[in-house]
């Protein structure tokens, strides 16, 4: 059971647009920065989103971050195959002095 | 540019003992923390904990007392994750990931699989 709650699974067509949720509470996210990661099949997560929507350089502007109040979002615009992975959000829990993950979100590109 | 490059898989016995590497290339590497991240199969991430690259001193997420030992070489830039009294639960792939700070991970290792079998 993971600290974070993101949805197991998304999915949309290609070329467009999708979000997936990232819940938690006053004790991570509420408090603290987010990030994003994604995971494409086999290999090692990446980092996409830091400090809530910052991208890291020669990540595309087709991914956004947001944050409000204790729940994050990530955005994909202009979906294409290539996205297809898991995305996991990530942000420091004060209360337990760790970093929580949520369990991770599958995006399937139809 | 940076990179981080780790050892190879291991395939060991119940009860044995595994010691991981990641070598740190292209930076500082006494600038960046260093973080240890499990990935069971078909699971999702997990952190374990992180050292200090200045000062040696690691911290252990719960669940990740007694058994493990993140330890260093600053002279070769290499930070290391040592697992004792293995156990099939702990098959997994065991990332190292700099970081700059809270859930930063900027970059990662390509990760370890450690595999747990009699």
């Amino acid at each position: 059971q993971s600290v974070l709650t993101q949805p197991p699974s998304v999915s949309a067509a290609p070329g467009q647009k999708v979000t997936i949720s990232c819940s938690g509470s006053s004790s991570n996210i509420g408090n603290n920065y987010v990030s994003w990661y994604q995971q494409l099949p086999g290999t090692a997560p990446k980092l996409l989103i830091y400090d809530n929507n910052k991208r890291p350089s020669g990540i595309p502007d087709r991914f956004s971050g947001s944050k409000s109040g204790t729940s994050a979002t990530l955005g994909i615009t202009g979906l294409q195959t290539g996205d297809e992975a898991d995305y996991y959000c990530g942000t420091w829990d004060s209360s337990l002095s760790h970093v929580v993950f949520g369990g991770g979100t599958k995006l399937t590109v139809l | 540019q940076v990179q981080l490059v780790q050892s190879g898989s291991e395939l060991k016995k119940p009860g044995a003992s595994v010691k991981v590497s990641c070598k740190a290339s292209g930076y500082t590497f006494t600038s960046y923390a260093m973080n240890w991240v499990r990935q069971a199969p078909g699971q999702g991430l997990e952190w374990m904990g992180w050292i200090n690259t200045n000062t040696g001193n690691p911290t252990y997420a719960q669940g990740f007392t007694g058994r493990f030992v993140f330890s260093l070489d600053t002279s070769v830039s290499t930070a290391y994750l040592q697992i004792s009294s293995l156990k099939a639960e702990d098959t997994a792939v065991y990332y190292c990931a700099r970081s700059g700070g809270g859930a930063l991970f900027d970059y990662w290792g390509q990760g370890t699989l450690v595999t747990v079998s009699s």
